[in-house]
């Protein structure tokens, strides 16, 4: 059974503090990593996008990628109180149609 | 620029009534799809995804279908809906960088 866990929190964080996200997952054959936004009530909507060990920044987001730990972060930097909703990570099946794997969410909460 | 619709936004169905739930892309050709429900408070479920028309793959069994009758219209249905339907509909679409995007869900009660 493939899986990818995240820490469902609530992940409490003060307004301009760095809110960190963390996700496993199993499928050591996937290669392809997603972090999505959803806030209450509303579709997912995705926000970073990380192919390769390592790094890889946009704006206030920052996605790591440690494909030997299967291991992979979301960084968000000087945290706002827009940024309160569930982050839900999302890893790509090895050899499959295009197929990801969710993992239940973080929900976030930025308090000002 | 590509764009997801879904259809209706909100839908309250009797136990045992059929169902109709549809989705359409625009600026895109040949699309992998997919159908996925979110439970309350729980994460996302692939039910069905659909690499080209009338072609059609189901990742859990249950009392729901999907059609693809045209290359960008995809289409869950039931013929009886339960309790347990109950939820957060959501269509996407995968780019060819894998990215999946969705569209802005149905949300369907069934009492």
């Amino acid at each position: 059974q493939k899986e990818v866990e995240q820490n469902s929190g609530p992940l409490s964080v003060p307004e301009g503090a760095i809110a960190s996200l963390n996700c496993t997952y199993s499928d050591r054959g996937s290669q392809s990593f997603f972090w999505y936004r959803q806030y209450s009530g509303k579709s997912p909507e995705l926000i970073m996008f990380i192919y390769s060990n390592g790094d890889k920044e946009d704006g206030r987001f920052t996605a790591q990628l440690n494909k030997a730990s299967q291991y992979v972060s979301l960084l968000i930097r000087d945290s706002q109180p827009s940024d309160s909703a569930t982050y839900l990570c999302a890893v790509n099946e090895a050899d499959s149609w295009g197929k990801l794997q969710f993992g239940a969410g973080t929900q976030v909460v930025v308090t000002p | 620029s590509q764009t997801i619709h879904q259809w209706p936004a909100t839908l309250v169905q009797p136990v045992g009534s059929p169902l109709s739930l549809e989705c359409t892309v625009e600026g895109t050709s040949n699309p992998n799809l997919y159908w996925y429900r979110q439970a309350a408070g729980r994460g996302l479920q692939l039910l069905f995804y659909s690499v080209g028309i009338g072609q059609i793959s189901s990742e859990v069994p249950q009392n729901l279908s999907a059609s693809r009758p045209q290359d960008r219209q995809f289409i869950l249905s039931s013929k009886k809906l339960l309790l347990s339907d109950s939820g957060f509909y959501l269509c996407a679409w995968r780019s060819l960088r894998e990215e999946q995007f969705f569209g802005p869900g149905t949300r369907l009660t069934v009492l």
